[in-house]
């Protein structure tokens, strides 16, 4: 069974700009989570779609949006730049709920 | 969410039983306890998952005592590519949230 895919792997933008990253999860789930990676705050949750609707979302601002189509796969934008949203950024796929979260490689974004 | 608390860091030698201990004080009814392992530069990857008492798969085991206040996972005879950053999480069981502490940096030396 192929893992979960994030694609692209690396990515270096410049403040201002907006950016698109996108996940397909392992076949069969539906829950798709994103999670930012820094080592000042370490792993936090962004969002977490299921069946296409945002069921979780945590404590990002508004820059920070998703979405899931209905094949599963998910999509993360992040509008206007900045310094600070330099991360790896990590899309996990599930089952139902509370289930074994299988992690892709994740994104690692430079904003410059 | 509960919040949990693990050491920042712990030293082993290859072939020793490795025991981080994590503290969950305001657990609730429903969750449940996550160890996940992550390497550098990769996302964390899932070790074991319990309720109570003690659950082991080939990899690892996983104590929790009666109150369910604290866990300890158990790694047998490490080796050297045990060394990664070990998380402690207690699920949400609403939805796949994870929540994660700043976890046990383990270094296992020759």
């Amino acid at each position: 069974k192929a893992g979960v895919t994030q694609t692209p792997r690396y990515l270096i933008k410049t403040r201002g700009q907006q950016v698109t990253l996108s996940c397909s999860p392992i076949s069969g789930h539906r829950s798709v989570s994103w999670y930012q990676q820094t080592p000042g705050q370490g792993l936090q949750f962004l969002f977490e779609y299921f069946s296409e609707t945002q069921r979780n979302k945590g404590n990002f601002p508004g820059r920070f949006s998703g979405r899931q189509f209905s094949n599963s796969r998910s999509e993360m934008n992040v509008s206007t730049l900045e310094l600070g949203d330099s991360a790896l950024y990590l899309c996990a796929s599930g089952g139902l709920a509370g289930n074994e979260q299988f992690f892709g490689p994740g994104t690692r974004l430079t904003v410059l | 969410l509960a919040k949990t608390t693990q050491p920042i860091s712990m030293d082993s030698y290859e072939g020793q039983e490795v025991n981080i201990t994590c503290s969950h004080n305001n657990i609730a009814t429903n969750d449940y306890i996550t160890w996940y392992q992550q390497f550098p530069s990769q996302g964390p990857r899932f070790i074991i998952q319990g309720y109570k008492t003690k659950v082991t798969n080939e990899v690892a085991s996983l104590f929790i005592p009666a109150d369910r206040k604290s866990s300890t996972l158990s790694l047998p005879r490490v080796s050297l590519s045990d060394t990664a950053v070990y998380y402690c999480l207690v699920a949400n069981n609403a939805g796949n949230m994870l929540t994660f502490g700043g976890g046990t940096r383990l270094m296992v030396k020759p």
